[in-house]
């Protein structure tokens, strides 16, 4: 157990809806990531959050978005869903952001399917 | 952030010694040499890091040649539970602006 907690675990939805991931950091923890995880692909950054602050963004799209919240968890919002959204969704957290060496903790992970 | 590669894939024995090697050709000053591990439908799990010479601890020990060019994950005496994809990753984790985990290596261990 890292540490790290996701909700839902599972999610299934339609195309054209709008889903919120949920991800609680371990404690202590001001940096959360999030990651994409298509079928057999790797890992995707998303973007990252550093207390309560956009730090970092990678390949994500305009339709979705992120936010943290002063108690640190963060969620995720993913609008007008397509089928090639679904994926599964990681969050990650880390204490620092200033060392290079900054071992991430992932969560389970959300597995998003649209229909 | 450095590039790196990577084998798609490897087969090995439960018991034997299981080296995964990355090339990195263009690793900054900076940067770190990261791998995680990955088991079906979970979160990675970082396995080792290293800066250069060689480290090792309970899991894995990591190979890096003086030129630090390329780097190699070492499994001691795999078992079937070592079945899993392997990422190596390089870059200075504290201000790089984009994770790459690529593809990775998947190990796969037979009985």
């Amino acid at each position: 157990d890292s540490g790290v907690t996701q909700t839902p675990k599972h999610l299934i939805t339609a195309t054209g809806q709008r889903v919120t991931l949920r991800c609680s950091p371990r404690s202590g923890d001001l940096s959360v990531y999030w990651y994409q995880q298509s079928l057999d692909q790797g890992l995707q950054f998303l973007i990252q959050y550093y207390n309560g602050e956009e730090r970092a963004k990678g390949n994500i799209l305009e339709r979705f978005s992120a936010q943290q919240f002063p108690d640190l968890h963060s969620e995720l919002n993913l609008s007008s869903l397509e089928l090639g959204d679904s994926a599964l969704y990681f969050c990650a957290s880390s204490a620092r952001t200033q060392s290079s060496y900054n071992e991430q903790f992932f969560g389970p992970g959300t597995r998003l399917t649209v229909l | 952030l450095a590039k790196t590669t990577q084998p798609i894939s490897m087969d090995s024995y439960e018991g034997q010694e299981v080296n995964i090697t990355c090339s990195h050709n263009n690793i900054a000053t900076n940067d770190y040499i990261t791998w995680y591990q990955q088991f079906p439908s979970q979160g990675p799990r970082f396995i080792i890091q290293g800066y250069k010479t060689k480290v090792t601890n309970e899991v894995a020990s990591l190979f890096i040649p003086a030129d630090r060019k390329s780097s190699t994950l070492s499994l001691p005496r795999v078992s079937l539970s070592d079945t899993a994809v392997y990422y190596c990753l390089v870059g200075d984790m504290g201000n790089t602006d984009k994770l790459i985990f690529g593809t990775g290596t998947r190990l796969q261990v037979f009985p």
